[in-house]
């Protein structure tokens, strides 16, 4: 079975700093993916970043960047020069092959609750 | 950009009231799921659905749930019987073959009283 463990349930960060979200995974398939979602207070599902298992370069979208490491099944996300419109939920995932039909379903943290200081 | 749509936005019932939640996936996808996410909580996985039949179901979809694909673009979810704890955000998503990505829609929220 997966587990993904985000351990900061809330984080206070001055606007324009970098900002690091933790997220640390376990799963014993060879080949996986992990994603970060940001949810505002609106409540959407806000695809942000994906790495797969096989990829050789952390992703990078913009102001993310996703900090892999895989010996030690982290999946750190980086945001720079945060703004204000940052504030949000942001839940890391993980993707896991269940059937052979290339079908897939998502696994998720409990989330970080981002709140930026002007 | 295509994208995912659900109806309604919000919807309120009563305990023990039948619900359709419904979602028009992207068009050339062909894997659907729904998840839920009781407030304040995570979001939980609860079908996958592919080539007219689910795939997979987690605990939380038990008898009271069902899904369909009444038609080439719409794809519900029927809670039997609501009780008060199915309230929560309900999300609807869609997979092209091959790819990684899942793409949720915006959700409907819903408030069981």
């Amino acid at each position: 079975a997966q587990k993904i463990t985000q351990t900061q349930p809330g984080m206070f960060v001055q606007e324009k700093e970098a900002v690091t979200l933790d997220c640390t995974y376990d799963t014993s398939d060879p080949s996986y993916g992990l994603f970060w979602y940001k949810q505002p207070s609106s409540g959407e599902m806000i695809f942000l970043i994906y790495q797969g298992s096989y990829d050789q370069q952390n992703a990078t979208e913009g102001r993310y960047s996703l900090n892999f490491q895989k010996a030690r099944k982290s999946a750190n996300l980086v945001i720079s020069a945060s703004q204000l419109g940052d504030s949000a939920m942001y839940f890391c995932a993980m993707r896991e092959l269940i059937s052979n039909f290339g079908n897939e379903k998502l696994t998720f943290g409990t989330g970080t609750r981002l709140t930026i200081i002007p | 950009e295509p994208e995912v749509t659900q109806t309604p936005s919000h919807q309120v019932t009563q305990m023990g009231q039948e619900v359709i939640l419904r979602c028009v996936p992207i068009s050339n996808h062909l894997y659907f799921y729904w998840y839920r996410q009781i407030l304040g909580q995570k979001v939980e996985f609860l079908v996958s659905f592919y080539n007219n039949e689910i795939s997979e179901k987690s605990e939380i979809f038990d008898d009271q749930f069902s899904v369909e694909r009444p038609d080439g673009s719409n794809f519900t979810l029927k809670i039997r019987s609501t009780k008060l704890e199915d309230s929560a955000m309900y999300f609807c998503a869609s997979r092209v073959t091959g790819g990684w990505e899942q793409y949720f829609g915006p959700g409907t929220r819903l408030t069981v009283t």
